[in-house]
């Protein structure tokens, strides 16, 4: 069964500075890898999404990703942060085709922005 | 903003009771999952339904339920609710068929069961 570990429970940066949130999964094969950014009390929206192909993929926001075999990490990036980036991140793992909504998320990591 | 509309937003149960949420799927979608999200927790995938049938569940017991109906909307069921059945409830429509789809997720439902 496939697993995603999130080793951040809680990060600060200042705003204007980089981010980086670290997601390591563990599946056989192939993962189809997301994504999510969740604010107080609301749903997810995506971020950005890996299938196949380029393995550094671009998302909404600024955001890009990186999908790193040889260290089952895709980890989630941006050059400068914004205040409104404040929220809750979760990488999550889809097993195979068909799967990009029987998904297993990681426990989240909550993001705090300071001004 | 997702076309993914779930109702009702808010919902306050006592334990032992029944509960029935909805979801309204994106328009061109024919998949509905649900997923459980505890305080403090990552999501956990509950069911799917594609086609008006179960298509895969994960570590939940057979007191949570579910239907799809034929225009892909979905409800789900719980039965002899637990304290621990207090969280979020979200629910997320794809499509299956036709390549790689992402699963786009509607507001939430926010049950509290006392």
């Amino acid at each position: 069964a496939q697993s995603v570990t999130q080793p951040d429970i809680h990060i600060t940066v200042s705003e204007g500075a980089s981010l980086e949130l670290r997601c390591n999964y563990s599946y056989g094969a192939t993962p189809y890898l997301f994504w999510y950014v969740q604010s107080p009390g609301q749903g997810l929206q995506l971020l950005l999404k890996y299938f196949s192909g380029d393995t550094l993929v671009q998302g909404i926001k600024g955001f890009e990703a990186e999908f790193k075999r040889s260290q089952s990490s895709f980890n989630l990036r941006k050059p400068s942060v914004h205040w409104s980036d404040a929220a809750e991140y979760f990488c999550a793992v889809g097993a195979g085709t068909g799967t990009a909504s029987k998904l297993t998320f990681g426990t989240g990591t909550r993001l705090q922005v300071t001004l | 903003e997702t076309g993914v509309t779930q109702s009702p937003t808010h919902l306050i149960k006592t334990r032992g009771q029944q509960v029935t949420l909805r979801c309204s799927s994106q328009s061109g979608h024919n998949t509905v999952s649900w997923y459980q999200q505890a305080l403090g927790q990552g999501p956990q995938f509950i069911f799917q339904y594609y086609r008006e049938e179960e298509n895969g569940r994960g570590n939940f017991p057979p007191r949570f339920s579910g239907l799809q109906f034929p225009n892909y909307s979905s409800e789900l069921n719980v039965n002899a609710l637990e304290l621990d059945d207090s969280a979020l409830y979200l629910c997320a429509s794809s499509r299956l068929g036709g390549g790689h789809t992402e699963a786009f997720f509607g507001q939430g439902t926010r049950l509290t069961v006392v």
